[in-house]
């Protein structure tokens, strides 16, 4: 149980195309679900927490025009990387909380490797 | 605001081993602390967590340690095997719906056969 899943796993584009990233929790809903950037070699770094049907919550330093998030439903989140340049490049992993039951811990999708040419 | 330290950042023990992990915090209300184990090129997986109305938890070969005197929780793997090798983190939170976790650095396990 508590499966979380990204899409895609990893992504190629274009210096100023945007790409979405989804975040969907399988098996349980989760009305808050957390996003992460990671560099290699690093900790996980919280750019966002998104609950559902109300806008995202971005830390300090993060673009929220560049990085939009959108929190539908219970299941699913998305993070669009808009105009992304090379800069951008980096692991994106999302994570999610149950409604339910132990509602303190996340768990984390497989995460989605973006590189911008 | 809530800070997490980790040591050591690099751990290489013999298969069969134990490995030790230590992390301290600075938040006195936190009290809620996972452990994720993250291979190369994946999410992180919980492995294992505790709760600060507790002193130590065990799965199997993994075990964790909470001294909230000190503010220091430790992660304890005994028999280490080669699949044991990855980047291990704890992470620090107040237990409530909607708390983000405040992550260490990470401490990179190598298990050597």
């Amino acid at each position: 149980g508590a499966v979380v899943s990204q899409h895609p796993s990893w992504v190629i584009c274009k210096s100023g195309t945007s790409v979405k990233i989804e975040c969907r929790s399988l098996d349980f809903q989760a009305t808050t679900m957390f996003w992460y950037r990671q560099f290699p070699k690093q900790s996980l770094m919280l750019m966002a927490t998104s609950n559902e049907g109300s806008k995202a919550t971005y830390e300090q330093g993060v673009e929220k025009d560049k990085f939009l998030i959108n929190h539908a439903s219970l299941t699913l989140s998305t993070l669009t990387v808009t105009s992304a340049h090379p800069e951008d490049s980096s692991f994106y992993i999302c994570s999610a909380q149950m409604a339910s039951g132990y509602t303190d811990t996340q768990y984390f999708g497989p995460g989605t490797r973006l590189t911008v040419l | 605001g809530e800070n997490v330290e980790q040591h050591p950042s690099t751990l290489s023990v013999q298969e069969g081993d134990s490995a030790v992990i230590k992390c301290t915090y600075s938040d006195s209300a936190s009290n809620y602390f996972p452990w994720y184990k993250q291979e190369l090129g994946k999410g992180p997986q919980l492995i294992i967590d505790i709760r600060s109305n507790v002193g130590e938890k065990k799965d199997q070969r993994i075990a964790v340690t909470l001294n909230k005197t000190a503010k220091h929780f430790s992660l304890h793997i005994t028999e280490t095997q080669p699949e044991d090798s990855a980047v291990y983190f704890c992470a620090a939170s107040i237990a409530d719906y909607g708390q983000n976790f405040v992550f260490g650095p990470g401490t990179r396990l190598s298990v050597l056969p």
